[in-house]
This record gives structure tokens, sequence and C-alpha cells, in this order.
């Protein structure tokens, strides 16, 4: 039972852009811990894609960007190519219950 | 570059202890740093399981915390998870990954290894 909300799925065509939400509440995202997104190829460890909110680790291509505001937070692909056919996840700290790293509910990204 | 290799029995029984290590190469853990753990049950999304500082400070997810004992062993550069009374829902894949803050994510993971509760 995640407490950071991602829809199921979405989907664009080759060249286009797309989005993922996180939707959070005033324990994890709104109060101000950062999001972090990660890449999940079939059958492979997730892979680091943007940490702090908005930053790109070394080799992680410009086409992908995060953004942060209020109780959520956004990734968003733009020149959507078929590689980047994957589950996308969130990642954020919550402070309820004690304290916890969560990960969202998981987004399945398909390439028309 | 830093590496993470989890390793231990792909089967465990219902009831037992659940127990894995991480052996890691190219960095050495009494350094520094927070090395967790993270599961994945078959074809569902990821659970955070713990962490714990170089210092040996632990850090657990709260709905597993009774079961859970995350160690590091500085000697053999390697850190391990224990989990007691297993049952079908501790199946997933397990692996082992290293952050640096809270503001960094996880840049580094190992490759995960399938565990499944059966008898």
């Amino acid at each position: 039972q995640s407490v950071l909300t991602q829809p199921p799925s979405v989907s664009g065509a080759p060249g286009q852009r797309v989005t993922i939400s996180c939707t959070g509440s005033s324990s994890n995202i709104g109060a101000g811990y950062d999001v972090h997104w990660y890449q999940q190829l079939p059958g492979t460890a997730p892979k680091l894609l943007i940490y702090g909110n908005s930053n790109r680790p070394s080799g992680v291509p410009d086409r992908f960007s995060g953004s942060k505001s209020g109780t959520s937070a956004s990734l968003a692909i733009t020149g959507l190519q078929a590689e980047d056919e994957a589950d996308y996840y969130c990642q954020s700290y919550d402070s309820s219950l004690s304290g916890c790293y969560v990960f969202g509910t998981g987004t399945k990204v398909t390439v028309l | 570059q830093v590496q993470l290799q989890e390793s231990g029995p792909g089967l465990v029984k219902p009831s037992e202890t659940l127990s894995l290590t991480c052996a890691v190469s190219g960095y050495s853990i009494s350094s520094g740093y927070y090395w967790g753990w993270i599961r994945q049950p078959p074809g569902k999304g990821l659970e955070w399981i713990g962490s714990i500082y170089h210092s040996g400070s632990t850090y657990y997810n709260p709905s597993l915390k009774s079961r859970v004992t995350i160690s590091v062993d500085t000697s053999k550069n390697q850190f391990s998870l224990k989990l007691s009374s297993v049952t079908a829902a501790d199946t997933a894949v397990y692996y082992c990954a290293r952050r640096s803050s809270g503001s960094s994510g996880y840049p580094y993971w190992g490759q995960g290894t399938l565990v499944t509760v059966s008898s």
C-alpha cells in the first residue's frame, strides 16, 4: 500500500512528450522531502533517472526532466524513443509512522 | 566503480528466516554512505525494506521492523539482511543498493536475487 500514487500507464508515439505524475501528501512530498525517479527495464534493476527532484545523474539524457510542486512531482520524457518503454517509479521519504522511504505505485510507459 | 552483488538461498520455507548478503566492490563500506535493501514481488512494485549507515545505525520500514535485521561486516566489505517468519508474501526479488544522502536517491544497485518462500 504505497503512499505515492502514479498512473498505471501512459503511452505516446515516438517523438512525443509524456508526463508521469507522482501524488503524495503533507507527510512526504508536501513536507519538502526530495523526490527521485527510477526507470526499470524488464528483468533488470531500477536505474536512477532523476535525484533531488530535478537533477540528472551523469549519462542520463536531457530528454528526462523532473519537477516538484506542493504534494506532487512529475517526470517528463520529451522526444519519446522506443527504448524508453519501461516501468517508472517515484521515491520519497515519509515522516509518518516512524519514517520510511517510500516508492510510488509505478507507471508503465508504452511507446506506440 | 561501485558494484553490489546479492547472494543467498533462492528458496526458503514458510516460518523460517530469509538471509541474504550483499558483497560490495569498488568502495569500502567503512568509508561511509547508507547501504540498503529493497524488494519487488513478482509483477509488483518496489518496497523499501531498510538501510544501515556505515557506522551501524539502522533504519527499517515500520511494516517490516519486527522481522528485519540489517547488519554490516566491514572486514568482508559486505552487509546482510535477515527477515524472520517468512510467508509466501515475502516472495520477491531482493535488491541491495547504496545511497549517499536523502537527496541522492539510490544510484547504485545490485542485479537482484529472487527468493521464493515455499514448502
